[in-house]
């Protein structure tokens, strides 16, 4: 079965640089959620996104900005890096908002030096 | 405040000893509860989905229960290929919402053989 597909898989950036992100859901599914997760923390909620308007925004930085394209795969833009940017970056996906289930991506890892 | 706290942090079994892992949450208003695996490197692996006290899905050797409060994932019998991060999510209902999952610190399970 397909997916959530991100890409890149391994990204190093120096600080102040700028990084995009890449995500394309599953078939069919029309939301998108972006995280971030820090070595040894859960998952902390960035953006996302319902029929390629966001619908909910948490913890993101105003350097960083995302969108969901006509096709559902999204992009999340990250100017201006800082070390503290380093982690690991999930995109997930699900069919609606309403309580069902999301399917992770393998993640991109950030490093920033 | 929506919040959700997993105990215990790490668990460290024998081969064959059963055992259970906690989800206490405090939500607004639940729209469900998810469990999902991680292992170390990769994407949340979606396991169950909750919706309402009293249910319970099961999966191979894991059960997962759900009541007002908390909600447990048992382990039945469990293998080394067993060990890995298990994390609990909830999703809460009311406007704008957007579907976000706030996560707990999930619990390290390490199997022995």
């Amino acid at each position: 079965a397909a997916g959530v597909i991100q890409s890149p898989r391994h990204l190093i950036k120096e600080k102040r640089e700028t990084a995009t992100l890449k995500c394309y859901p599953i078939p069919r599914h029309d939301t998108v959620y972006w995280y971030q997760q820090g070595p040894g923390q859960d998952p902390q909620f960035l953006i996302s996104f319902y029929e390629k308007m966001q619908s909910d925004k948490g913890s993101i930085p105003d350097r960083f900005s995302a969108q969901q394209f006509s096709d559902y795969h999204s992009e999340l833009n990250m100017s201006s890096l800082e070390l503290g940017d380093s982690a690991l970056y999930f995109c997930a996906s699900s069919r609606g908002t309403g309580g069902n289930q999301a399917f992770f991506g393998q993640g991109t890892r950030l490093t920033v030096v | 405040e929506d919040q959700v706290t997993q105990s215990p942090e790490a668990l460290r079994l024998q081969e064959g000893e059963s055992s259970s892992l906690n989800c206490s949450y405090t939500v607004s208003g639940l729209r469900g509860l998810f469990w999902y695996r991680q292992d170390p490197g990769k994407g949340p692996e979606f396991l169950f989905t909750l919706y309402s006290a009293g249910e319970e899905k099961e999966k191979e050797r894991l059960k997962a229960t759900l009541t007002k409060k908390e909600s447990f994932l048992h382990i039945t019998a469990p293998k080394p290929e067993d060990s890995a991060t298990y994390l609990c999510a909830v999703q809460a209902t009311g406007y704008n919402q957007g579907g976000k999952l706030i996560f707990g610190q999930g619990t390290e399970l390490s199997v022995k053989p």
